[in-house]
């Protein structure tokens, strides 16, 4: 399953929203019901840490300014004010099919 | 708290071998998936393989398949990745990630560097 993130880059002003597009090139629903859409966020020199998963869920410690959306192929992430900690590389993941595949990757920085 | 920590690369010349290992704690390491993902550099996220909890199914990713090995030691509460033949493009850094479907935490990582 090809995985599609746009934009690949993300110029934004602090307290300003972002929104992050990941398209699948199937639909994502598991035989399960669930939907096995991730979120991940990876700062400057650190390891990826997950902020959503199945599709809208917030990883425990992940400010309510982030937010999952979507169904089928069609995929969201929003950050509703962006703060200066929020600059890295955003990818999302699937584990409905074999293999996981990750999106490109969106890199978001501040103007 | 939970903790992966990575341990065993290097520099390798192309053809060579290298094990990776990952040291878990803070959980029941044997009632988990468990995944190795890698990252080229400059380069985004690819999923290496995964192992069931108690070791009886493996998968790995077709451009490591046959040259790769996943394995684990739930006495010891450790994650292994034995790489051979290894190549110019498998230089990455390799982390190790709690789960299949989760992949919730992740260690610090692990450079591997192909290179003669």
């Amino acid at each position: 399953v090809v995985m599609t993130q746009s934009p690949l880059s993300l110029p934004v002003t602090l307290g300003q929203p972002a929104s992050i597009s990941c398209r699948s090139s199937q639909s994502l629903v598991h035989s399960d019901g669930n939907t096995h859409l991730n979120w991940f966020q990876q700062r400057p020199g650190q390891s990826p840490r997950r902020l959503i998963y199945k599709v809208s869920n917030r990883d425990s410690g992940v400010p309510d300014r982030f937010s999952g959306s979507g169904s089928g192929t069609d995929f969201t992430l929003k950050i509703s004010r962006v703060e200066a900690e929020d600059v890295g590389v955003y990818y999302c993941l699937q584990t409905t099919h074999w293999p996981p595949t990750f999106g490109q990757g969106t890199r978001v920085d501040i103007k | 708290e939970v903790q992966l920590v990575e341990s065993g690369g290097g520099l390798v010349q192309p053809g060579g071998s290298l094990r990776l290992s990952c040291a878990a704690s803070g959980f029941t390491f044997s009632t988990y998936y468990m995944s190795w993902v890698r990252q080229a550099p400059g380069k985004g996220l690819e999923w290496v393989a995964n192992i069931k909890q108690d070791g009886s199914e493996k998968y790995h990713v077709d451009s490591v398949k046959g040259r790769f090995t996943i394995s684990r030691d739930n006495a010891k509460s450790s994650l292994y990745l034995q790489m051979n033949s290894l190549r110019a493009e498998d230089t990455a850094v390799y982390y190790c990630a709690r789960g299949s479907q989760l992949l919730d935490y992740w260690g610090q990582g692990t450079l591997v560097t192909v290179s003669s």
